[in-house]
């Protein structure tokens, strides 16, 4: 099992304000995903890695939205300005260790914008 | 992109009872995935299932992949298998773009 940790777990925030999700997956897996989740869409996956290097953004929903990984365990989702309906839990993933087409979840960041 | 489809949407089982959900798939898929949301939120990987039978306990899931179909088993529910099942699984060429399905709903009660 992979351990992912995101922060922060919740945050409320008003319209226009930057907002910066934070993942921290522990060492050895060499993919990483960023995935929301809302009511009325699903699960949608927005950008994942491959040994830090972004390698499918198509799901980024506009250019507000920015993601980096500037190493193999840490990397952010930054949102700029944000929006009511960015409002959203977001997850952080990781392929597995043995199979890398098997991912594993963080807790997620549930983001509420007034 | 490919059509997830799980039944059924919404399930009601008394505790100790048997179920049987389903996902479809439009099109072949590669590295097909039961996941479990429990109810604060969590998303739990049950199984990583591209074809074949796996057992875990009282969950079990068999992927006909040359029929394009996954089924997980639940047997002796309890209340603590509450909350939504997802199955999701990748397109052909779409790298490591897991697409989920809507998922199945389901409470357990006593």
């Amino acid at each position: 099992d992979a351990g992912v940790i995101q922060s922060p777990r919740h945050e409320v925030t008003e319209m226009g304000q930057e907002v910066t999700l934070r993942c921290k997956p522990i060492s050895g897996h060499n993919s990483l995903f960023w995935y929301r989740q809302t009511m009325m869409r699903g699960l949608e996956l927005l950008i994942y890695f491959n040994n830090n290097v972004p390698i499918d953004d198509s799901g980024m929903p506009e250019d507000r939205f920015s993601a980096k990984m500037p190493n193999a365990s840490f990397s952010t989702l930054k949102i700029q300005p944000s929006e009511p309906r960015d409002s959203a839990v977001y997850f952080c993933a990781v392929g597995g260790r043995a199979v890398a087409g098997e991912l594993f979840f963080g807790e997620g960041s549930r983001l509420t914008v007034l | 992109g490919i059509q997830v489809e799980q039944s059924p949407p919404d399930l009601i089982l008394q505790e100790g009872a048997n179920s049987t959900l389903r996902c479809n798939f439009s099109d072949s898929v590669n590295n097909l995935q039961w996941f479990h949301q429990n109810p604060w939120g969590q998303l739990i990987n049950l199984f990583y299932i591209p074809s074949g039978t796996k057992q875990n306990g009282r969950l079990s899931a068999t992927t006909v992949a040359t029929e394009r179909y996954s089924l997980l088993y639940i047997s002796s529910s309890q209340t603590t298998d509450s909350g939504v099942y997802f199955c999701a699984g990748v397109p052909p060429g779409g790298g490591n773009k897991l697409t989920f399905g809507t998922g199945t709903q389901l409470k357990v009660e006593l």
